[in-house]
């Protein structure tokens, strides 16, 4: 149980484009879904956390406006990359938490990733 | 200031023996610690986790073990397999955030010799 997918796995767009990258809880309702970037040999950093049907909490130094997130259902959490450069090719990965279906309340779920790159 | 200490950028252990991974922690008031294990270009895979209200748990070959007093846990891994070569984050959570957000250390490389 608690198993959560993200796509798509890579995607490669120009600089200037959009990019979505979603989220799905497959066997369990998400309440909260968060939001990581890791760079290369570093660990995890969290861009936001969403509950769903709210507005997305973003970490200090994280550009809403540029990274857009909806969590419209318990579900399902988009990440949208907005007008995308270089310096955004990164290791996006989302979790989610839940308490039903095989999840408990205080684990993350992970999702496979996503590597953006930029062009 | 970090909250949450892996200071073992990595370890490397023979095969079947046991490996240990430690982390620290400063915040007194987390309550839930977790372990995740992560391959290159994937997500991490949630291993074992701790409530504060227990000092040991136990899930085949791995143990989480809990000091309170001295703000330190560790996973322990016996015996060591090939597979268990991964990074592993030690994360914790505290009772006053409900949206459980986690506290990630920074993590240890582990490596399984043959």
């Amino acid at each position: 149980g608690a198993v959560v997918s993200q796509h798509p796995s890579r995607v490669i767009c120009k600089s200037g484009t959009s990019v979505k990258i979603e989220c799905r809880s497959l066997d369990f309702q998400a309440t909260t879904m968060f939001w990581y970037r890791q760079f290369p040999k570093q660990s995890l950093m969290l861009m936001a956390t969403s509950n769903e049907g709210s507005k997305a909490t973003y970490e200090q130094g994280v550009e809403k406006d540029k990274f857009l997130i909806n969590h419209a259902s318990l579900t399902l959490s988009t990440l949208t990359v907005t007008s995308a450069h270089p310096e955004d090719s990164s290791f996006y990965i989302c979790s989610a938490r839940g308490t039903s279906g095989g999840a408990s309340s205080h684990e993350q779920y992970f999702g496979p990733g996503t590597r953006l790159t930029v062009t | 200031d970090q909250q949450v200490k892996q200071n073992s950028p990595s370890l490397s252990v023979q095969e079947g023996r046991i490996s240990i991974l430690n982390c620290d922690y400063t915040n007194s008031m987390f309550d839930y610690f977790l372990w995740y294990k992560k391959y290159p270009a994937e997500g991490p895979t949630f291993l074992i986790s701790i409530s504060s209200i227990k000092d040991k748990n136990e899930d085949g070959r791995f143990t989480v073990f809990l000091n309170k007093s001295a703000k330190h846990l560790s996973l322990h891994i016996v015996p060591s397999q090939p597979g268990d070569s991964a990074v592993y984050f030690c994360a914790a959570s505290a009772r006053e955030d409900s949206n459980y957000q986690l506290i990630w250390g920074a993590g240890t490389k582990l490596i399984i010799k043959p």
